[in-house]
């Protein structure tokens, strides 16, 4: 079955950047998200990245993708104090059966900001 | 607009309390979902409607019992709950089951005493 796997902790000095890491099982994943978690609320989508794609850019985030070695990254640049939260990776179950549209999700990376 | 919406934000009842939790959305997604969140662990999925019919259950007891009234709204009725049960509710929607990302509600902090 598909397994998403995350480092559990990241601490990083305000205004460095951050990259958080997930690796993934399932090869035939469409798409895989990141969504954010702030304490006490809901999953904020933060970006996705479709399966035939290296990398996405969106303003302060980047994805890389390496598909051959079924890695995702999610860099922050400029991390700021209002960062801190847990970052879930997650993939899309693929095509077919009773699974699919279902998301399989890491077990978070928890960031720390330090002023 | 990518909102979908819950209540109550937090809720406190008894194992012998019947009470229900809402979410709606207004995005015209045909597929809603229900997961549950234990503290510092990722949402675990509990149920999915596609176009108003139930499509998914994640072998989630029968104290659980969702509903969907029309695209728009989803509620899981709580009976009998267990304080294991205590945890975050979310809620979320896609345009289908089968493609589209599913945006999140803020959920309901449901504590079973």
């Amino acid at each position: 079955g598909e397994d998403v796997e995350q480092s559990l902790f990241l601490s990083v000095r305000e205004g460095d950047s951050s990259v958080i890491n997930c690796t993934y099982t399932d090869s035939s994943s469409t798409y895989l998200y990141w969504y954010k978690q702030e304490p006490g609320a809901g999953l904020q989508l933060l970006t996705y990245i479709f399966s035939n794609m290296d990398m996405k850019q969106d303003q302060r985030l980047t994805v890389l993708l390496n598909k051959k070695d079924k890695h995702l990254s999610l860099r922050i640049a400029d991390t700021q104090t209002g960062d801190s939260a847990i970052y879930f990776c997650a993939e899309r179950a693929n095509a077919g059966g009773t699974s699919y549209g279902k998301l399989t999700f890491g077990q978070g990376t928890i960031l720390t900001v330090h002023p | 607009d990518t909102e979908v919406t819950q209540t109550p934000k937090h809720l406190v009842m008894g194992m012998t309390n019947k009470k229900s939790l809402k979410c709606e959305q207004h995005m015209g997604h045909r597929a809603m979902y229900w997961y549950k969140q234990k503290a510092k662990k990722p949402p675990e999925l509990m149920f999915v409607y596609s176009y108003e019919k139930l499509s998914i259950n994640e072998s989630v007891p029968s104290r659980f019992s969702p509903e969907c009234p029309n695209s728009s709204l989803l509620n899981l009725h709580l009976h009998a709950l267990q304080p294991e049960d205590s945890a975050l509710y979310l809620c979320a929607s896609s345009q289908e089951r089968q493609q589209e990302t599913q945006y999140f509600g803020p959920g309901t902090r449901l504590l079973v005493l």
